[in-house]
C-alpha cells in the first residue's frame, strides 16, 4: 500500500493568499484525521471525518480554516486568507473502521510558511 | 479522555533497552494506552497498545501496572535509529469519539 498521501510537501506563500493542502487516505480506510504541529503547541488535532462526514471540528482554529472530505479518497485543508501564525507542519491520517482502538497512519506531512 | 504525564527526555545508550514510564492516573476502565513515536520531521508511527495486559510485538513490549495508573514501554535492544519523540496517549472510553490526542511526549536520545 502506498500509505497517506499528502501534497504539497513544502508549500511558502505569502499572508493573504489562499492553502489548500490535499490528503490521500489509504484505501479502505473510514476515519480520516488533520493534524497540525508547531513547536509552541506540538501535535493539534484540528479535525476529523468519519465516512466522509466531520466528525468534530473543534480543533480548528478559527474560520479562517475549512476541511473537506468530497470522497472517500480525498481530502481538503484550506486556509483563506493564511497568516504567518499559520506556519506549521500539517499532517494527514486515516484509519479504519476499528479506527477508534486501532492504529492511526500518518502521512509524511505538508510544511507550510507563510511569509 | 485521561491526561497522562511522562518525563520530557531521556537518554539510553545504544544495544541497551529503553524503559520510557508513563502515568496516566485518571484512566477510566474502558480506555486503552497507545504509544507513538515520531522520529524527526516525519509523521508520527504507532508502535503498540494496550487495554490491562501486557503486550508484545516486533517493535517494543508494553507493561501495564495491576491498577492501570502507568505503564512503561520497552524497546529491548534501542539502535541510534529509536532516538524519536516518544508519546504516550489514552484513548477510548465511553463516549468516545476517535480522537486521539498527543502531548509533549518524552523525546529519547540513543547515545553511542
Amino acid at each position: 500500500d502506498a500509505g497517506v498521501i499528502q501534497s504539497p510537501r513544502h508549500e511558502v506563500t505569502e499572508m493573504g493568499q489562499e492553502v489548500t493542502l490535499r490528503c490521500k487516505p489509504i484505501s479502505g480506510h473510514d476515519y480520516l484525521f488533520w493534524y497540525r504541529q508547531t513547536m509552541m503547541r506540538g501535535l493539534e488535532l484540528l479535525i476529523y471525518f468519519n465516512n466522509n462526514v466531520p466528525i468534530d471540528d473543534s480543533g480548528m482554529p478559527e474560520d479562517r480554516f475549512s476541511a473537506k472530505m468530497p470522497n472517500a479518497s480525498f481530502s481538503t485543508l484550506k486556509i483563506q486568507p493564511s497568516e504567518p501564525r499559520d506556519s506549521a507542519v500539517y499532517f494527514c491520517a486515516s484509519s479504519s473502521a476499528q479506527g477508534w482502538i486501532g492504529e492511526l497512519f500518518f502521512g509524511e506531512g505538508s510544511r507550510l510558511t507563510v511569509l | 479522555d485521561a491526561k497522562t504525564t511522562q518525563p520530557p527526555s531521556m537518554d539510553c545508550a545504544e544495544g541497551r533497552a529503553a524503559n520510557l514510564p508513563c502515568n496516566h492516573s485518571t484512566i477510566s476502565g474502558n480506555e486503552y494506552v497507545y504509544w507513538y513515536r515520531q522520529i524527526h520531521s516525519q509523521g508520527p508511527q504507532y508502535i503498540i497498545h494496550g487495554l490491562k495486559n501486557n503486550e508484545t510485538n516486533e517493535m517494543a513490549s508494553l507493561i501495564i501496572t495491576e491498577d492501570r495508573k502507568s505503564s512503561t514501554l520497552i524497546l529491548p535492544h534501542a539502535t541510534l535509529r529509536d532516538t524519536a519523540v516518544y508519546y504516550c496517549i489514552v484513548r477510548g472510553g465511553s463516549g468516545n469519539t476517535g480522537k486521539l490526542i498527543f502531548g509533549q511526549g518524552t523525546t529519547l536520545q540513543v547515545k553511542p
